[in-house]
């Protein structure tokens, strides 16, 4: 039972253009949601969170939009870069909870 | 960068071996994680560890033990392997702040079970 989802494995976008990435959940408590980079051969790297009392949190050319309703958060990247290619994973909690949900990742492709 | 070290970084092994991954951390969190990452998959909990001698089970347990007799070391290991235990496997310290909840990543242990 997957309960983050990303149905989208791969996205290949312009340089300078806007990169969106999705991620739809199932679990109606979780009530955090963060999004990771990764490059090859490395750990995944937290980027940008965001919590349920927000519909958006911007963090320079990154935010990340939550619609509660239909429990589906977003990441753009404005203006997107060549160093912005990576597979992206989004992940979900609730508050108080240890563990960490992750997504299936999204393989984002910058082209030059 | 948080100060996490995972040994061995690559290992091919055969099937009906046993086998352990280290994670070390210098950061002295509580929280540290065993996943395991598969295409199709992504990120998979495998175990987790509250505090030395804590454990928990995560999703995908089943053929996994962890041990942590000290804080800043957090054991995976795999009693016999399977080949279906061939995966990227992470560590991960959580941050104190249980606001964020952010996790940080080791950089990862290949494994090939053969």
């Amino acid at each position: 039972d997957q309960q983050v989802k990303q149905n989208s494995p791969s996205l290949s976008v312009q340089e300078g253009r806007i990169s969106i990435l999705n991620c739809d959940y199932t679990n109606s408590m979780f009530d955090y949601f963060l999004w990771y980079k990764k490059y090859p051969a490395e750990g995944p790297t937290f980027l940008i969170s965001i919590s349920s009392i927000k519909d958006k949190n911007e963090d320079g050319r990154f935010t990340v939009f939550l619609n509660k309703s239909a429990k589906h958060l977003s990441l753009h990247i404005v203006p997107s870069q060549p160093g912005d290619s990576a597979v992206y994973f989004c992940a979900a909690s609730n508050f108080g909870n240890e563990k960490l949900t992750f997504g299936t990742g999204t393989r984002l492709t910058i082209i030059p | 960068d948080a100060g996490i070290t995972q040994s061995p970084r690559h290992k091919v092994t055969e099937t009906g071996t046993p086998v352990t991954l280290r994670c070390h951390q210098t950061e002295n969190h509580r929280y540290m994680y065993w996943y395991r990452q598969d295409p199709g998959h992504g990120l998979r909990l495998i175990h987790y560890s509250y505090g030395v001698k804590d454990t928990d089970k995560g999703e995908v347990s089943d053929g996994y033990s962890v041990s942590r007799s000290k804080t800043e070391d957090f054991l995976l290991t795999l009693e016999s392997a399977t080949s279906s235990q061939t995966s990227v496997y992470f560590c991960a310290i959580r941050a104190p702040t249980i606001l964020t909840g952010e996790l940080f990543f080791g950089e990862g242990s290949r494994l090939t079970v053969l």
